[in-house]
């Protein structure tokens, strides 16, 4: 089956620090990974996304980046701001509408 | 309104109860899903409609009865559910159900069954 996991169930960073979020998967046909941010109360809203022909693919403020070698997906916040602190999980598609999901990061900004 | 929104936000039953939890998106998709989110767990992918067709049906119990009259709304009707069963419920829509498009999530409905 298929298995999208984080490294890390909480993040604690700094106000103004960098934060990297990782997400491993297990199915090397999976071709599209998107991060998503939940916050309390709300349901999850899309970051960014990247199709596996790209390794790096950057947003406003954000970078996801794909290892495709070690299947491991990241995503790098700059300057972050106490409104970035949410939930933040990966999901990877292989085609189709099924996506699979990671259980979350607990990402906390300290100001 | 734009994106795609729920209703009930909150929602408690007790197990005999039937209700039915209602979606809507406004973004011109042609597929709407449900996802059922526990707590520690990952997204789990119940239903998938595309063109108003039913294209998934992830080994949901009947308790979970899907209804999809028109590309815009996604009903989800429950009864005789179980305390198990209560969960946060998202609807999510995107462009199709064939080609990986991102999801576009409403907000959910906290779903507490007594």
């Amino acid at each position: 089956g298929e298995s999208v996991g984080l490294h890390l169930p909480t993040l604690s960073v700094q106000e103004g620090d960098n934060s990297i979020i990782n997400c491993a998967y297990s199915n090397s046909a999976s071709d599209y990974f998107i991060w998503y941010k939940q916050e309390s109360g709300k349901g999850p809203q899309f970051i960014i996304d990247i199709r596996s022909n790209m390794d790096k693919r950057q947003g406003q403020r954000v970078t996801v980046l794909l290892n495709k070698t070690v299947k491991h997906l990241s995503l790098q916040i700059a300057a972050t701001q106490p409104g970035d602190s949410a939930v933040y999980f990966c999901a990877e598609n292989e085609g189709g509408n099924q996506f699979y999901f990671g259980t979350g990061t607990s990402l906390t900004v300290i100001p | 309104e734009t994106g795609v929104t729920q209703t009930p936000r909150h929602l408690v039953m007790g197990m005999t109860n039937k209700k039915s939890l209602k979606c809507e998106q406004h973004l011109g998709h042609n597929a709407m899903y449900w996802y059922k989110q526990s707590a520690k767990k990952p997204l789990e992918l119940m239903f998938v409609y595309n063109f108003k067709e039913q294209t998934e049906n992830n080994s949901v119990p009947s308790r979970f009865s899907p209804e999809c009259p028109n590309s815009s709304h996604l009903f989800l009707h429950l009864h005789t559910l179980q305390p198990e069963d209560s969960a946060l419920y998202l609807c999510a829509s995107s462009q199709d159900a064939v080609s990986a498009y991102e999801q576009y999530f409403g907000p959910g409905t906290r779903l507490t069954v007594t």
